[in-house]
């Protein structure tokens, strides 16, 4: 069955770079698009990013100068980089499946990322 | 990014209720919009696709409609498994964006 599970650090120290994977089972990366969307604390949804299932990406404009996104097809792993962390960006951090239309039906369990020193 | 204005922040309904939220867009887009239910502790899950497609397992006192830049979901019926934030989702750019959300309480 489909799963998709993030990886990562817990906690990042001030303008340091986070690196985050998205493990996913049950699914081809060439055929499903790979979505990031993080959530503060007690707070609302954010779209982060996305890596379209025929390699390229697009990210959320007001991220987009400190993010990469990329993937390892062999691995069915995609990658987020973000970098010059602030406390703003402690999140939980979910990747999430969209296989058609605007459908993101499964989402892994999410990874809390703490950016603090 | 298109900007998605969500309200309200939050609603406060008798099981039984009808409630509905709105979304406005900042452009037109098209009608690709869907809407999610989050519960505490829980990954969003999707119950509205492309303005009023209810996704499978979506109970159908659950709707949507707009077009344009305006758009609503609506819960008749409310019963205590509603009791969720809601949030909206457009696709109509590559760059998705999310709504503010709506936190549904019981009065």
């Amino acid at each position: 069955q489909v799963q998709l599970k993030e990886s990562g650090p817990g906690l990042v120290q001030p303008s340091q770079t986070l690196s985050l994977t998205c493990t996913v089972s049950g699914l081809s990366l060439t055929s499903n698009n790979v979505h990031w969307v993080r959530q503060p604390p007690g707070k609302g949804l954010e779209w982060v990013g996305v890596m379209w299932s025929g390699g390229t990406t697009d990210f959320n404009s007001a991220l987009k100068s400190r993010l990469s996104i990329s993937r390892d097809i062999s691995e069915s792993q995609v990658f987020l980089k973000m970098n010059s962390l602030q406390t703003e960006d402690t999140a939980i951090y979910f990747c999430t499946r969209n296989s058609y239309g605007g459908l993101l039906d499964y989402w892994g369990q999410g990874v809390m990322v703490t950016v603090s020193s | 990014d298109i900007q998605m204005t969500q309200s309200p922040p939050s609603l406060s309904a008798s099981l039984g209720d009808k409630v509905t939220i709105t979304c406005q867009a900042s452009q037109n887009i098209n009608t690709y919009i869907g809407w999610y239910q989050q519960k505490p502790g829980k990954a969003p899950r999707q119950v509205i696709r492309y303005t009023s497609t209810l996704v499978s397992g979506t109970p159908s006192r659950f709707s949507g409609s707009g077009s344009g830049r305006d758009y609503s979901f609506s819960i008749s019926n409310v019963e205590s498994e509603d009791i969720a934030t809601y949030y909206c989702l457009q696709y109509n750019d590559l760059s998705w964006t999310f709504g503010g959300g709506t936190k549904l309480e019981l009065k």
